[in-house]
């Protein structure tokens, strides 16, 4: 199975900062990664597809780059509403895996 | 608007099964796999399986064979997740999520479901 590593496991920020989440996969996967946010006692929602895809309604705040085995989640401008938990999730093969997470607090 | 709608939360006892149901709206049934994903705190999001809901066709994670099987009923655009055996290392929050056939990313989510399994 591919392995999502997730870094840092907690970031604390200032709000209005810029942060960047990084995923690292154990095999290349090509741009074959997404990003979902998961607030407390709520479902995921998808916030970029394919590595660096905006998705219709997700602020543009959220940008993401990368491929094959490094990618990154940006956030410009965090606001209170970003505190959350960020997963990455890979689709290059099966079984899908997700990474551990990265759970975002505000100071 | 797309909607995956869940059952209830489910308290079972060590070794036996329950069913978890996810009524579909919004969009035609069939056009959409299934698929079931398990979130504990310390396993994080896994994986289970999907449902082809036009054939009925499966994939299962290999470490969910045996204690996973995923059904579907058109007629109601309900998709099914049977658990059995029941440990208490199945307690989870098991969400169902609406994938474009042959992407396995996921834009629709079920609200979760809870099972607790407990003596």
């Amino acid at each position: 199975d591919i392995v999502l590593t997730q870094s840092p496991t907690t970031l604390s920020v200032t709000p209005g900062e810029t942060v960047s989440l990084s995923c690292r996969a154990s095999h290349s996967i090509g741009t074959n990664l997404h990003w979902y946010q998961q607030k407390t006692n709520e479902s995921p929602r998808l916030l970029i597809k394919y590595a660096s895809q905006s998705i219709s309604g997700i602020p543009s705040r959220f940008s993401a780059s990368g491929s094959g085995t490094d990618f990154t989640l940006n956030i410009n401008n965090v606001e209170f509403d970003d505190v959350s938990s960020y997963f990455c999730q890979q689709t290059q093969s099966w079984p899908r895996t997700f990474g551990g997470g990265t759970k975002l607090e505000l100071k | 608007q797309v909607q995956l709608q869940q059952s209830g939360a489910e308290l079972a006892k060590p070794g036996s099964s329950v069913k978890i149901s996810c009524k579909a709206s919004g969009y035609t049934f069939t056009s959409y796999d299934i698929s079931w994903i398990k979130q504990t705190t310390g396993q994080g999001l896994e994986y289970i399986g999907y449902i082809n809901t036009g054939s009925g066709g499966t994939y299962y994670n290999e470490k969910f064979k045996g204690k996973a099987t995923l059904t579907v009923d058109k007629s109601s655009s309900t998709a099914f997740m049977q658990l059995s055996s029941l440990t208490p290392e199945d307690t989870a929050v098991y969400y169902c999520a609406r994938g474009i056939r042959g992407t396995g990313w996921f834009a629709y989510w079920g609200q979760g479901t809870l099972v607790t399994v407990s003596s």
